[in-house]
C-alpha cells in the first residue's frame, strides 16, 4: 500500500509568483486535506477537496486554490506568493464515511520558501 | 470555534523521566482527539487516537485519556528514550472532518 507522496520536496520562489503543489493520497482514499504549518506553529487547515469538490476551507484568502482529480490525487496553487506564504504545505488524505471522525494520514510535506 | 491550547515548550527531560505533556479543547460536540508526532525534517505521524469519553488512546509506551469533564487529553509516558525527542501536537477533529491543532510542544531527551 503506498502512503501519501508530494512533490516537489522544497520549492523556492519570489514574491508575486504562483506555486503548485502537488499530492498523491493513499490508494483506497477519497479525501484530500492541504494545511499550512509555519515554522514553530501548528498546521493550520486550508481546504478539504472530496469527490473533485471543496469540502470545507479554513480562513485563506482565494489566492489559494486547489483541485482534486479523478484519481484523488490533487494540486493546491498559490497565487501572488507572499513573503509570509513561507511555510511547510501538509496534504492528508482520508477515506470519509458517514459516520465523519476519519483518520488522516501526512505526506512529508512541501517546504515552501518565498524570497 | 474549535480551539486546542497545549503546554508551551520546549520541555527537556533525561532518558528514563516521565512525560507529561498537557492538551485542553473547546468544541461544540464530541469530537475525535489525536496526538501527532513530527520528528525534524518530517511530516506528520499519527501517535494515539480516542474518540469519546473515557476513551484511551495508547501507542509505543504512549498514553492519553479523554476527559470529557475537564476537556483534556494529556500525554503521558513513563519512562523516554533518546529517541522520543521530537514536536508533539495534540489536535481535535469535529464533525466537519478538518484537523485543529495545538501549536506543538518540543520534547528533547537527553542521554
Amino acid at each position: 500500500e503506498t502512503g501519501v507522496t508530494q512533490s516537489p520536496t522544497h520549492l523556492i520562489k519570489t514574491r508575486g509568483q504562483q506555486v503548485t503543489l502537488r499530492c498523491s493520497s493513499q490508494s483506497g482514499h477519497n479525501t484530500v486535506s492541504w494545511y499550512q504549518q509555519a515554522l514553530g506553529q501548528g498546521p493550520q487547515f486550508i481546504f478539504q477537496y472530496y469527490r473533485e469538490e471543496e469540502n470545507g476551507r479554513g480562513n485563506f484568502p482565494p489566492r489559494f486554490s486547489g483541485l482534486q482529480f479523478p484519481n484523488y490525487s490533487s494540486e493546491l496553487n498559490v497565487n501572488a506568493l507572499e513573503l509570509d506564504d513561507s511555510a511547510l504545505y501538509l496534504c492528508a488524505s482520508s477515506y470519509t464515511t458517514s459516520g465523519g471522525g476519519n483518520e488522516q494520514f501526512f505526506g512529508p510535506g512541501t517546504r515552501l520558501t518565498v524570497l | 470555534g474549535n480551539s486546542v491550547t497545549q503546554m508551551e515548550g520546549p520541555v527537556t527531560l533525561s532518558e528514563e523521566a516521565f512525560l507529561t505533556i498537557n492538551c485542553t479543547y473547546t468544541a461544540t460536540g464530541y469530537p475525535s482527539l489525536f496526538w501527532y508526532v513530527q520528528y525534524p525534517g518530517e511530516g506528520l505521524q499519527l501517535l494515539l487516537k480516542a474518540t469519546k469519553a473515557d476513551d484511551k488512546g495508547s501507542n509505543k509506551g504512549f498514553e492519553a485519556t479523554y476527559r470529557k469533564e475537564t476537556t483534556s487529553f494529556h500525554l503521558e509516558k513513563g519512562s523516554v528514550q533518546v529517541s522520543d525527542s521530537a514536536v508533539y501536537f495534540c489536535a481535535l477533529q469535529g464533525g466537519s472532518e478538518k484537523l485543529v491543532f495545538g501549536k506543538g510542544t518540543k520534547l528533547t531527551v537527553n542521554p
